[in-house]
């Protein structure tokens, strides 16, 4: 079955606390992406994983770092969160970084900081 | 820098009737070009790609490519109400000034079908 997870589905911290989403896809994807979703923004992408300790910088990876010790998870972490970091969170897969390859997301993470 | 834009931000048709989503983007170098769809609380799904000029049709689904205009659209025949969500277009990854290479989406059109 092919899948990407995502843990939690519902965060709230208060600012300033560190936060940790977990990823994980059964698929043997190479390429992980980490993706923001804000209302008239579209997805924002913050980091992509080429594999397991090959990762890049999206265009709105201030604030975010990484962290990818297996292929199938992908682990975004927030430290010291802050209120403009609020948002919906999503991790994506897909087989090869080139553009033919379609992205598989997961369900999302809903992340609120206080 | 890659700029997608998506029209009309939202969209109303009749069960029956049909959706067209348009997306602009302004990279002459783009490549590939995929549709994904997300329904409310989910995750965006990949609908269809073109890759190609012209039309490319998959079930009630048509989507149209005019690299020369920097255009593609989606076309929803007999729409139904399980369509209505939230379509973007993602345009092919370009070159980051890293060297890797990454998409870029649009911000969405809002298609709600009524019944």
């Amino acid at each position: 079955d092919m899948k990407v997870t995502q843990m939690p589905r519902y965060l709230i911290k208060r600012m300033g606390e560190n936060v940790l989403l977990e990823c994980g896809q059964d698929m043997s994807h190479e390429t992980m992406y980490w993706y923001r979703q804000d209302p008239g923004l579209g997805l924002q992408l913050i980091y992509i994983s080429y594999d397991v300790d090959s990762n890049s910088e999206g265009d709105i990876p201030k604030g975010y770092r990484v962290s990818r010790k297996k292929r199938e998870h992908f682990s975004l972490i927030l430290d010291s969160a802050k209120t403009n970091q609020t948002s919906v969170y999503f991790c994506a897969s897909s087989f090869d970084w080139g553009a033919s390859y379609e992205q598989y997301f997961g369900p999302g993470t809903r992340l609120t900081v206080l | 820098q890659q700029k997608v834009q998506q029209s009309p931000e939202s969209l109303i048709v009749p069960e029956g009737g049909m959706a067209s989503l348009n997306c602009t983007f302004s990279d002459r170098n783009s490549q590939y070009f995929w549709w994904y769809r997300q329904h409310s609380g989910e995750g965006p799904k990949a609908l269809m790609s073109i890759f190609s000029n012209g039309d490319k049709k998959e079930g009630r689904f048509t989507a149209h490519l005019n690299k020369a205009s920097l255009y593609v659209s989606l076309h929803i025949k007999d729409s139904q109400p399980s369509d209505s969500a939230l379509y973007f277009c993602a345009v092919s990854p370009i070159f980051h000034n890293t060297g890797n290479y990454k998409y870029v989406f649009g911000a969405g059109t809002r298609l709600k079908v009524i019944a």
